[in-house]
């Protein structure tokens, strides 16, 4: 079936560096995208989303951009901080309460 | 607001054991939805609600009941518990369709 996925499970940067998260999707229908953040032991929280007519949106150090050319999206977490180690989710809204989500990739800050 | 709210924490059971997961939310919210979580992996959609008396099945739904009698509240049950059910299960919660889900903290359930 259509997928959401990641390219990487695991991601390693220094502290005050820039992040990049991607993620590769796969049904060319798709129109609406989440960021998830999952700390150790919590839930996910919401980052920041993305709508089809889109190709980049920012939020507090955080910036989404969408390539629907490739069925490619990314998250860029600017000036890493050790607050943002957790594991990283991208989902695909598919509306009526369906979050499809990828395998997550985890970040870790180096100090 | 507490936000959702998940009960127990953790919990273990013996195979063909029951139990239910209470989630509750207090944002009046209409849209809830249940979700597991294995090692290594995102979260898959069980059963979700638009709104009281009425629900669906996601992704895998097999071996989970559930049913949604007021807005707040949204349990998932096991009638026969498995091995295979062992995962942490969070329940989220949203004000529209397609709005943003706010997650709960969890509930951890080992099956032996």
């Amino acid at each position: 079936g259509e997928s959401v996925g990641l390219h990487l499970p695991t991601l390693s940067v220094q502290e005050g560096d820039n992040s990049i998260i991607n993620c590769a999707y796969s049904n060319s229908a798709s129109d609406y995208f989440i960021w998830y953040k999952q700390e150790s032991g919590k839930g996910p929280q919401f980052i920041i989303d993305i709508r089809s007519n889109m190709d980049k949106r920012q939020g507090q150090r955080v910036t989404v951009l969408l390539n629907k050319t490739v069925k490619h999206l990314s998250l860029q977490i600017a000036a890493t901080q050790p607050g943002d180690s957790a594991v990283y989710f991208c989902a695909e809204n598919r509306g009526a309460q369906k979050l499809v989500f990828g395998q997550g990739t985890r970040l870790t800050i180096n100090p | 607001n507490a936000g959702v709210t998940q009960t127990p924490k953790f919990q273990v059971l013996k195979t063909g054991q029951s139990m239910t997961l209470q989630c509750a939310q207090d944002m009046n919210h209409e849209y809830m939805s249940w979700y597991r979580q294995d090692p290594g992996m995102g979260l898959r959609l069980i059963h979700y609600s638009v709104g009281a008396g009425i629900t669906d099945q996601g992704e895998v739904p097999n071996g989970y009941n559930v049913s949604r009698s007021t807005t707040e509240d949204f349990p998932l049950r096991l009638l026969s518990a498995a091995p295979s059910q062992t995962s942490v299960y969070f329940c989220a919660s949203s004000y529209s369709l397609a709005g943003t889900q706010y997650f709960g903290p969890g509930t951890r359930l080992l099956v032996l």
